[in-house]
């Protein structure tokens, strides 16, 4: 079974802070997401990565960026946290490199407070 | 642009009645299609995906749906419901960008 693993599953954080979630695959997946999701709006694509060091900017990138050194991991980065960066970070992965529209397998969700 | 909707933000129905869920997409060309289903606190599991062919696709947990090219429509269907499926629903097509999801319904079991 694919599996990804997020590093936390609720974190709290403080205004200002920079903060790290973390995403591990395990299943040489080329393709790797992530989405916030906030009640009523779905699943927004903040960033997405089809290749190791690759990385493209989803439909709401602001605020965030990504890490992506091995192909296994992808972590985003919330360089000073404000407080509607609040919400559900889901990460997902899928394989076929450059083909994005795959069948995509998701973490657990890290859910993630500034206060 | 591609895009989902989900008409329906929150269905009710009783344990052991069918269900329907809602999915409409706009896109040109026939996309990829998939549902998903979220369990509270978890993160999405993949019900079934249509890709091309038989236009009746089978999924886990008992789940089916029907892609209809002339409505743009992709519903979510089960005949008999459990309060095992209580969650939340998520439509998503893809088709030469990363998928795009709907907005989700969620779907209470009643006895």
């Amino acid at each position: 079974d694919v599996k990804v693993t997020q590093s936390s599953r609720y974190l709290v954080k403080r205004t200002g802070e920079k903060v790290f979630l973390e995403c591990v695959q395990d299943m040489d997946h080329e393709n790797m997401f992530w989405y916030r999701q906030d009640p009523g709006l779905g699943l927004r694509l903040i960033y997405f990565s089809y290749d190791v060091k690759m990385k493209e900017k989803g439909d709401i990138p602001e605020g965030y960026s990504v890490s992506r050194e091995k192909k296994e991991r992808f972590s985003l980065i919330l360089e000073s946290a404000s407080t509607n960066q609040t919400s559900m970070y889901l990460c997902a992965s899928s394989f076929g490199g450059g083909i994005t529209y795959n069948e995509q397998f998701f973490g657990p969700g890290t859910r993630l407070t500034v206060l | 642009a591609q895009s989902v909707t989900q008409p329906d933000i929150h269905i009710t129905v009783s344990e052991g009645a069918s269900l329907e869920l809602r999915c409409n997409y706009s896109y040109g060309a026939t996309p990829y299609l998939f549902w998903y289903v979220q369990s509270p606190g978890q993160g999405l599991q993949l019900l079934l995906k249509y890709f091309s062919g038989d236009t009746l696709v089978q999924g886990i947990k008992g789940f089916e749906a029907e892609f209809k090219r002339s409505q743009s429509s992709f519903n979510l269907r089960k005949p008999s419901v459990h309060w095992s499926d209580a969650a939340e629903y998520f439509c998503a097509v893809g088709a030469y960008t990363p998928l795009v999801f709907g907005k989700g319904t969620r779907l209470s079991v009643i006895a």
